[in-house]
């Protein structure tokens, strides 16, 4: 009953340093969707797959990069951390199907600190 | 420009009352809205969904209502109960193509229910 798994779920990075998010849904969803949670801003979309091999912008997607190289798997890069980059991060997945692709499932989150 | 609000970062409540979380939205043309709970250190989760063209949905002790006129979304938990003390985020969908669907979240409220 995984749903969708992140790791790392803690991560502390100097400024300038490099990373990778892993996301993995085991619910075979065709979109995937990578958020991040600040105090006061709701959810904000970064970076968002519709398929397989497909990527593209979200509202904040400045300083990170995505890949979709397996249907399952969804990568958040961050290229060269910055203190601005410290949030918490969600994960979240849903099917293309009507009407219960409506509904996105996320993942438990990734706590990031850049230092 | 935020076109979901959630106006109330915070709301107490006393057990086996009724709970009322209120979201407003400036667009239009959004089909569909949904509540997440979120719990600290956890993912959100779906609560319940409700489509434009409806003007109320119920799920147990969860209730939206939707008032297309005012672009105004509520959620009623009745009887409310201390394991409901979570964030409860409001979300609006606008279509495209299916898989370029915007989901766009509130800011959140912050439901604290006093046993």
């Amino acid at each position: 009953n995984a749903g969708v798994t992140q790791t790392p779920k803690f991560r502390v990075l100097k400024t300038g340093q490099s990373m990778t998010l892993l996301c993995a849904q085991d619910m075979n969803h065709e979109y995937m969707y990578w958020y991040r949670q600040d105090p006061g801003m709701g959810l904000r979309l970064i970076h968002y797959s519709v398929g397989e091999g497909t990527t593209a912008k979200g509202e904040v997607p400045d300083g990170y990069n995505v890949s979709r190289l397996k249907k399952q798997n969804f990568l958040l890069g961050l290229e060269s951390a910055a203190p601005s980059q410290t949030s918490v991060y969600f994960c979240a997945s849903r099917s293309d199907r009507f009407p219960s692709g409506n509904t996105i499932y996320f993942g438990e989150g990734s706590w990031l600190t850049v230092v | 420009d935020q076109q979901v609000k959630q106006n109330s970062p915070s709301l107490s409540v006393q057990e086996g009352r009724i709970s009322i979380l209120n979201c407003d939205y400036t667009n239009s043309m959004f089909d569909y809205f949904l509540w997440y709970k979120k719990y600290p250190a956890e993912g959100p989760t779906f609560l319940i969904s409700i489509s434009s063209i409806k003007d109320k949905n119920e799920d147990g002790r969860f209730t939206v209502f939707l008032n297309k006129s005012a672009k105004h979304l509520s959620l009623h938990i009745v009887p409310s109960q201390p394991g409901d003390s979570a964030v409860y985020f409001c979300a609006a969908i606008t279509g495209g193509t299916s898989g370029t669907y915007k989901y766009i979240f509130g800011t959140g409220t912050r439901l604290k229910v006093l046993a």
